[in-house]
């Protein structure tokens, strides 16, 4: 597997459950990230992992709580999530470093619906 | 506040016509500026960028023009395919070790054959 992958592509949760969302890249990069999209919303920065510590947090709710074991490997638990939370959650790495995010790479998603 | 500003949300062109795409910005300290596009259920993929220190970056049928004096970006498509029918996200950075990207909203293509 090359690029950015993210599982599972939907989801669909209640209000009461927890889950995860899984982001996995085998690019090498040393900087991961979660964004939110919302409809007729900006993707929005929710968390930055460089060497596997977070280094910046824009705000997110606790009920968000991301978790990056390694380099490779960043994950986003979900729990006692509201129905305005159901968005698309996308998955990026990039190499960091200098001149912005370039090769800035994104996962494909993950379809989130809270119920 | 939006700090990147895509005011196009949709934007229709005739194939082999030139697709015009704006976005504009607020904040001076932003050094560094990409554009992306996104097919349904995909992700963003890279497509061009340009430094603040540039005011035109060329690729292929893809041009980037930045205007600094008024904040403002445009990327042109010439001559527009059907297959660049997508959402076109423009966003800045403002460099840092990690470059962090802030998006706009997103303008959508339609490119009719």
């Amino acid at each position: 597997e090359t690029g950015v992958t993210q599982t599972p592509r939907h989801l669909v949760m209640g209000m009461t459950n927890k889950k995860s969302l899984k982001c996995e890249q085998h690019l090498g990069h040393n900087a991961m990230y979660w964004y939110k999209q919302s409809a007729k919303k900006p993707l929005e920065l929710m968390f930055v992992y460089s060497l596997e510590e977070r280094v910046e947090n824009n705000s997110v709710p606790s009920r968000f709580s991301p978790e990056c074991p390694n380099s490779s490997h960043l994950f986003l638990h979900l729990h006692t999530l509201q129905p305005e939370d159901s968005a698309l959650y996308l998955c990026a790495s990039s190499q960091g470093g200098g001149q912005g995010a370039i090769g800035y790479t994104f996962g494909s998603g993950t379809r989130l619906t809270v119920v | 506040d939006q700090q990147v500003k895509q005011n196009s949300p949709s934007l229709s062109v005739q194939e082999g016509r030139i697709s015009i795409l704006n976005c504009d910005y607020t904040n001076s300290m932003f050094d560094y500026f990409l554009w992306y596009k996104k097919y349904p259920a995909e992700g963003p993929t890279f497509l061009i960028s340009i430094s603040s220190i540039k005011d035109k970056n060329e690729d292929g049928r893809f041009t980037v023009f930045l205007n600094k004096s008024a904040k403002h970006l445009s990327l042109h498509i010439v001559p527009s395919q059907p297959g660049d029918s997508a959402v076109y996200f423009c966003a800045a950075s403002d460099g840092g070790s990690q470059g962090n990207l802030i998006f706009g909203k997103g303008t959508k293509l339609s490119v009719k054959p």
